[in-house]
């Protein structure tokens, strides 16, 4: 089945700071990319997504191009914020033929301090 | 607008004992799921639904027991608890539209179990 690795966390980081989240995968084809964020004491929801080699997802400052020449769909902001702690996950199906059996990075946690 | 609900937010149990987390949507999807998160392991899949009556093993199955008799409603059970079922549960749906793996999971609030 199809993996992903990420890299370990914690990253702390002063405000306004340029944030990068590394993640790659390896797959059968070429499967919908995700990222996740989970903050403190909720649900894990979903911050950006790609469907393609090439796209760019995007959404509240945050972006992340499917490279399929790298297998990589690296995360990056290019100011965060302190509400920008949590702890973000990088995600792919479990196969291309599965709707809703994914697989989930081991999660890199974010420490924005002021 | 509640999306996925899952009862209770916290729990405590003894070793042995038995216990169902709930989990609800209200969105129509077709899949639900049930993931443990444990530190430094992401989220590991449970159990999981492809519908109504149809129901499978994930990654991480023994010793939890799931069924489906609703689209809405996917409840998880430990059957004798254990330490090692320490952790936080998360419920998550899914809609079957469009290619496969293109639909985000919509995921609930979790359910942090404690084992003593």
């Amino acid at each position: 089945g199809n993996s992903v690795t990420q890299m370990e966390g914690p990253v702390t980081l002063s405000e306004e700071a340029f944030l990068t989240i590394n993640c790659t995968y390896t797959a059968t084809g070429y499967p919908s990319l995700f990222w996740y964020v989970q903050y403190p004491g909720e649900g894990l929801q979903l911050l950006l997504k790609a469907t393609k080699a090439d796209d760019k997802g995007s959404n509240k400052g945050f972006e992340a191009t499917y490279r399929k020449e790298t297998t990589s769909f690296h995360l990056e902001k290019g100011s965060v914020q302190v509400s920008d702690s949590a702890v973000y996950f990088c995600a792919l199906p479990m196969t291309t033929d599965s709707w809703g059996k994914f697989q989930f990075g081991a999660g890199t946690q974010v420490v924005v301090t002021p | 607008n509640a999306g996925v609900t899952q009862t209770p937010k916290f729990q405590v149990l003894k070793t042995g004992q038995s216990m169902t987390l709930q989990c609800a949507q209200d969105m129509n999807h077709e899949y639900m799921s049930w993931y443990r998160q444990d530190p430094g392991m992401g989220l590991r899949l449970i159990h999981y639904s492809v519908g109504a009556g149809i129901t499978d093993q994930g990654e991480v199955p023994n010793g939890y027991n799931v069924s489906r008799s609703t689209t809405e409603d996917f409840p998880l059970r430990l059957l004798s608890a254990a330490p090692s079922q320490t952790s936080v549960y998360f419920c998550a749906s899914s809609s079957f539209s469009g290619p496969p793996g293109g639909q985000p999971q919509h995921f609930g609030d979790g359910t942090r179990l404690s084992i003593l």
